[in-house]
């Protein structure tokens, strides 16, 4: 496609609930990240995917984050049992070669309540 | 470890420059960003530069580097009220098997 693509662009949901994220990023693009960012916060990093590599997680905030990439294209972000403090825009970005930056999606916005 | 610091508001006048100020800590750092966020969007990359670089021009965007300091800028010429948004700085480390480290992010306000 032409850019990254993510969705659903806003998400209510209600505590405790599962939810699905999901992102479509450049073809060609081998990398793939997640951020979450919060008011205030900045980004935060979630998840990595290069390649056929195993994925780097060291920034999932808990178990209840799970994230898979098939096919080395479309990936989802799952967060189980949602919780208050996990409301925030969960931003998806894909990159060919790291020196050149990150495209980034315009972000899905998750309201739990 | 990994850190970038940003001061959080910048408030300029239409026309004048904007300069916005980013600090990092690590000296490994091979790539720093500058990203840009409007509102409801993702980030935009605007620029970036080389380590081994001090400075670096593209149009009304000027990038400065002080590697001694771990100090980098970003001025805007001519400011306009289309550059209103938040403007992140990342950095990247040496072997790019790492993702960017990003600030916090500055709000640009443009006044008419």
């Amino acid at each position: 496609g032409a850019g990254v693509s993510q969705s659903p662009s806003n998400k209510v949901t209600e505590k405790g609930k599962d939810v699905e994220l999901r992102c479509d990023p450049i073809s060609g693009h081998t990398a793939l990240y997640w951020y979450r960012q919060s008011l205030g916060q900045g980004l935060e990093f979630l998840i990595y995917f290069q390649g056929n590599s195993a994925p780097d997680k060291s920034g999932l905030p808990s178990d209840r984050f799970s994230a898979e990439r098939t096919g080395g294209s479309v990936s989802t972000l799952t967060i189980q049992r949602t919780q208050q403090e996990d409301s925030a825009v969960y931003l998806c970005a894909s990159s060919e070669d790291w020196t050149d930056g990150y495209t980034f999606g315009s972000g899905t916005r998750l309201t739990v309540v | 470890g990994e850190d970038v610091e940003q001061s959080l508001f910048l408030s300029v006048r239409e026309g004048d420059s904007s300069v916005i100020n980013c600090t990092y800590t690590d000296s490994s750092s091979t790539y720093l960003y500058w990203y840009k966020q409007e509102p409801g969007a993702g980030l935009q990359l605007l620029t970036y530069i080389f380590s081994n670089m001090d400075m670096k021009q593209d149009q009304r965007l000027t990038v400065l580097l002080n590697k001694k300091d771990k100090h980098l800028s970003l001025r805007i010429a001519d400011t306009q009220t289309g550059d209103s948004a938040i403007y992140f700085c990342a950095e990247s480390m040496n072997s790019g098997n790492t993702p960017l480290v990003f600030g916090k992010g500055t709000r640009l306000s443009v006044i008419a």
